[in-house]
């Protein structure tokens, strides 16, 4: 079975863009979650889909939006880009009989600029 | 709330030592406890996962068990190796969609 992937792998921005960030996760996984990794603030939580409804969110700002296809594809937006949205995120996919099991995909590098 | 504490690290240790990396939870209920692992300019791996009390979760020659009355999830293993130099970082799931992980603790393994 093919991974969790993640599209692009890095991408530089300046501040005030916004970006689209692309998850697709592991054959028969409906559920996707998102979470943001910097060296201070550790792994947070963004928010997290299932069949294309948003079931959960984290304490991010209204910048910070996702969206999950029929498919169960995944994209997460930012706009307004900020200094401090530069960050690893990461999406992980999960099973339906497995939920709290999550497999994540490489990443994509965000640096803003 | 529920939340997830870990050693702080850098943990540095020889080649052949024994490693256990702690971490104790709060939780409300009776939640699923992980532990992952992060290689450089990786994603997250699942390293193992332990459902209920007692429970002893194992893979790779590393073992957790779940301990309830201590609220802990101890990562051990018996003799490190360089190649599991990586961070590794506990994680809770009660329910509600969302797993709380810990800050990480970073591993690093002498030759």
């Amino acid at each position: 079975k093919a991974g969790v992937t993640q599209t692009p792998r890095y991408l530089i921005k300046t501040r005030g863009q916004q970006v689209t960030l692309s998850c697709s996760p592991i054959s028969g996984h409906r559920s996707v979650s998102w979470y943001q990794q910097t060296p201070g603030q550790g792994l947070q939580f963004l928010f997290e889909y299932f069949s294309e409804t948003q079931r959960n969110k984290g304490n991010f700002p209204g910048r910070f939006s996702g969206r999950q296809f029929s498919n169960s594809r995944s994209e997460m937006n930012v706009s307004t880009l900020e200094l401090g949205d530069s960050a690893l995120y990461l999406c992980a996919s999960s099973g339906n009989d497995r939920v709290g099991e999550q497999y994540f995909g490489p990443g994509t590098r965000l640096t803003v600029t | 709330g529920n939340s997830v504490t870990q050693m702080e690290g850098p943990v540095t240790l020889s080649e052949e030592a024994f490693l256990t990396i702690n971490c104790t939870y709060t939780a409300t209920g009776y939640p699923s406890l992980f532990w992952y692992v992060q290689y450089p300019g990786e994603g997250l791996q699942l390293l193992l996962k332990a459902t209920k009390a007692d429970d002893k979760g194992s893979n790779k020659g590393f073992e957790a068990t779940y301990r309830k009355e201590t609220t802990s999830f101890h990562l051990e293993k018996g003799s490190v190796q360089v190649s599991d130099s990586a961070v590794y970082f506990c994680a809770l799931y009660t329910g509600g969609f969302k797993t709380i992980f810990g800050a990480g603790t970073r591993l690093f393994v002498k030759a």
